[in-house]
């Protein structure tokens, strides 16, 4: 069974950075592109960040491109989202997700599994 | 960007009535849509993938359709379960969701 396990989410101030991680089993972790979706309070799903397999690959949001860094251990089966430089509109529910089989068609997939997300509160 | 728009915002029916949900896409994502549904407290769970394929354990009242820039989620028959916002999602290189749509018990 698929399961993702995210923490490190908490209160940190303005300008401040804070750590995710995304333990992940049930699968072979190495062989998955990952993503960080979001999700403000009472707001819509954000795309944030996406990592291929093997780490070699990122991908990231203009909103948080140059802030966050993505990446991965696959010795650990997990999922790192260094997120730097936050700003109020950074507070949001922060899910990792797996994409992969059976949801790819034309070289992409789709989010199949999630996790049950971690909250990240920027305020002062 | 592609900019994806849901309508309408809110949807109010009853159990056993039918749920029709639209997407538009700004500009054409051939059929590389999905739909989600989240409830309250609760991750997303992928309903629809390539605008018509149900997802693993989807129920057969869930259908989807449409390509291009114009999509469909459809629930032929709503049970009390399926009162949700539901979410569709293109897959480009920069992935981005519609806005939502509220289906609430009328």
């Amino acid at each position: 069974e698929v399961q993702l396990l995210e923490s490190g989410g908490g209160l940190v101030q303005p300008g401040g950075s804070l750590r995710l991680s995304c333990a992940a089993s049930g699968f072979t972790f190495s062989s998955y592109a990952m993503s960080w979706v979001r999700q403000a309070p009472g707001k819509g799903l954000e795309w944030v960040s996406a990592i291929s397999g093997s780490g070699g690959s990122t991908y990231y949001a203009d909103s948080v491109k140059g802030r966050f860094t993505i990446s991965r251990d696959n010795s650990k089966n997990t999922l790192y989202l260094q997120m730097n430089s936050l700003r109020a509109e950074d507070t949001a529910v922060y899910y990792c997700a797996k994409e992969g089989p059976p949801y790819c068609s034309g070289g992409s997939c789709y989010w199949g599994y999630w996790g049950q997300g971690t909250l990240v509160t920027v305020s002062s | 960007e592609i900019v994806l728009t849901q309508s309408p915002a809110t949807l109010s029916l009853s159990p056993g009535e039918r749920a029709t949900l639209s997407c538009r896409a700004s500009q054409s994502v051939s059929s590389y849509l999905a739909w989600y549904q989240q409830k309250p407290g609760q991750a997303p769970r992928l309903l629809i993938y390539d605008a018509s394929n149900r997802a693993t354990g989807i129920p057969a009242r869930f259908s989807g359709s449409g390509s291009g820039t114009d999509f469909t989620l459809t629930i032929s028959s709503l049970e009390p379960e399926d009162f949700a916002v539901y979410y569709c999602q293109q897959r480009s290189n920069c992935p981005t969701f519609g806005q939502g749509t509220r289906l609430e018990i009328k």
